[in-house]
């Protein structure tokens, strides 16, 4: 049983377009995160959510909405597309807001045209 | 704010040699610092990890890292190099007092393990 999975693992698609990025873990973990990771490898926070409130939100553009219906899933939803938004972006969740490992999925390779 | 160093993109290393990775951080109190190893196409692996105690810590695969307060440094370290551990290894830093479990990453240093 995969324990943090990501859905598309690829997606490509044009600009202007809307697309969405679904994760889910199975370890009954209370916090989850998005990470942005560019092609140079850097990797950088999103957003965090615990027991689905957002306490995280780095300076992202407001066309990044994250989206937590439990606390095992938390999508993110990206509006009108741009180039610069081609990256790897990872899930990851931890059993708490202060939990210390935290356990990242295998990631969604997105590719704006 | 915080910040975390690799100061090499890329080491090479023969197999059976010893390997570092270096690592120094920024924080304003006392930090949290973490180790994670990226494989081709996949997601960040947890290495190992230092909370407080003994300043060397060991993890899997055969990984340590010393934690060093003066240098404020966390340099990664194997004995013995093996060709599988080629991977994209990532130093992170946490604010022990940091609510949000806010990670900060350096830029990655790419291990290459060659027979």
């Amino acid at each position: 049983d995969t324990a943090v999975s990501q859905t598309p693992k690829y997606l490509v698609t044009q600009m202007g377009n809307d697309k969405s990025i679904k994760c889910e873990q199975n370890l009954g973990h209370d916090t989850m995160y998005w990470y942005k990771q560019d092609s140079k490898k850097f990797l950088k926070i999103m957003f965090s959510y615990n027991n689905k409130e957002l306490i995280i939100n780095e300076t992202v553009p407001n066309r990044f909405s994250p989206k937590s219906p439990d606390k095992a899933h938390l999508n993110l939803h990206i509006n009108s597309l741009e180039l610069g938004d081609s990256a790897v972006y990872f899930c990851a969740s931890s059993p708490t807001s202060r939990g210390n490992i935290q356990y990242f999925g295998a990631g969604t390779r997105l590719s704006v045209l | 704010a915080q910040s975390v160093a690799q100061p090499e993109d890329q080491v090479n290393v023969a197999e059976g040699n010893p390997l570092t990775v270096k690592c120094t951080y920024s924080v304003s109190g006392n930090p949290y610092l973490f180790w994670y190893v990226q494989y081709p196409n996949r997601g960040l692996q947890f290495l190992l990890k230092y909370i407080t105690g003994d300043n060397l810590v060991k993890g899997s695969y055969g990984f340590e890292a010393e934690f060093n307060k003066s240098q404020t440094s966390f340099h990664l370290k194997k004995p013995s190099a093996l060709v599988s551990d080629s991977a994209l290894y990532f130093c992170a830093v946490r604010e022990v007092y940091n609510q949000g479990g806010k990670l900060i990453f350096g830029q990655g240093t790419e291990l290459s393990v060659k027979p």
